[in-house]
């Protein structure tokens, strides 16, 4: 079993939409999570992240954390045709005292003028 | 302030041939974590090195190591190139790599292998 699942999609919405993205983990021990933007032919961009469970919210961002069910989400309000791009969630894991990542496979959205 | 830097951006090798990859870190920071982006998957750790030392290494061969200089610069190296080695190969730093610390990614290198 992967440690992070995330449907690739792609997926494609009208602008305005509200876009929901999400991703499952399968180590409860796991406290940090994060969403990574990444254009194309571009690295990675930090988001969001969240500690434990709960809601974060960030302008047209909220990144939504559910620990009982291993399940974490973004959802974008009034999407734009910007907010194209793939999208990775991610868990801050330990190996050997280093922090590595573990990301999801990344969902491609497109949002449609 | 710049941010991570990578070169080159794209480069083509053929099968068993040698590559190095090189990365600058965001002023201020000591660690760097490469990580490799096949086409269509997220990014998977290799490595990361703090203070010049490697400190954790994922699921990768002995063909991928990796060294950092005084000034916190890292180059990435590949030996044997197989044709599944083709990727984007991303470069992170951090203040020191720890846990609470945010990894800042540079726009990658993109290798091909023939």
């Amino acid at each position: 079993q992967k440690e992070v699942e995330q449907d690739p999609g792609p997926l494609s919405v009208p602008e305005g939409a509200i876009v929901s993205l999400n991703c499952t983990y399968s180590n409860s021990a796991f406290q940090y999570f994060m969403w990574y933007r990444q254009y194309s032919r571009k690295g990675p961009e930090l988001l969001m992240y969240t500690y434990s469970s709960g809601n974060k919210e960030d302008g047209r961002f909220t990144a939504q954390v559910d620990k009982s069910s291993k399940y974490i989400s973004l959802f974008i309000r009034d999407s734009q045709p910007s907010d194209s791009a793939t999208y990775l969630c991610a868990i801050r894991s330990l190996i050997q005292g280093a922090q590595k990542l573990v990301f999801g496979q990344g969902t491609r959205l497109t949002i449609n003028p | 302030d710049a941010g991570v830097t990578q070169s080159p951006t794209h480069l083509i090798k053929t099968r068993g041939q040698h590559v190095t990859l090189r990365c600058s870190p965001i002023s201020g920071h000591k660690s760097v974590s490469w990580y490799q982006q096949v086409l269509g998957q997220g990014p998977q750790f290799i490595f990361q090195y703090y203070e010049k030392e490697e400190r954790g290494r994922g699921n990768f061969p002995d063909r991928f190591s990796a060294r950092q200089f005084p000034n916190y610069s890292s180059e990435l190296n590949v030996n044997a190139l197989l044709l599944g080695d083709s990727a984007l190969y991303l470069c992170a730093s951090s203040l020191k790599g720890g846990t609470l610390d945010t990894q800042y990614f540079g726009p990658g290198t993109r290798l091909t292998v023939l």
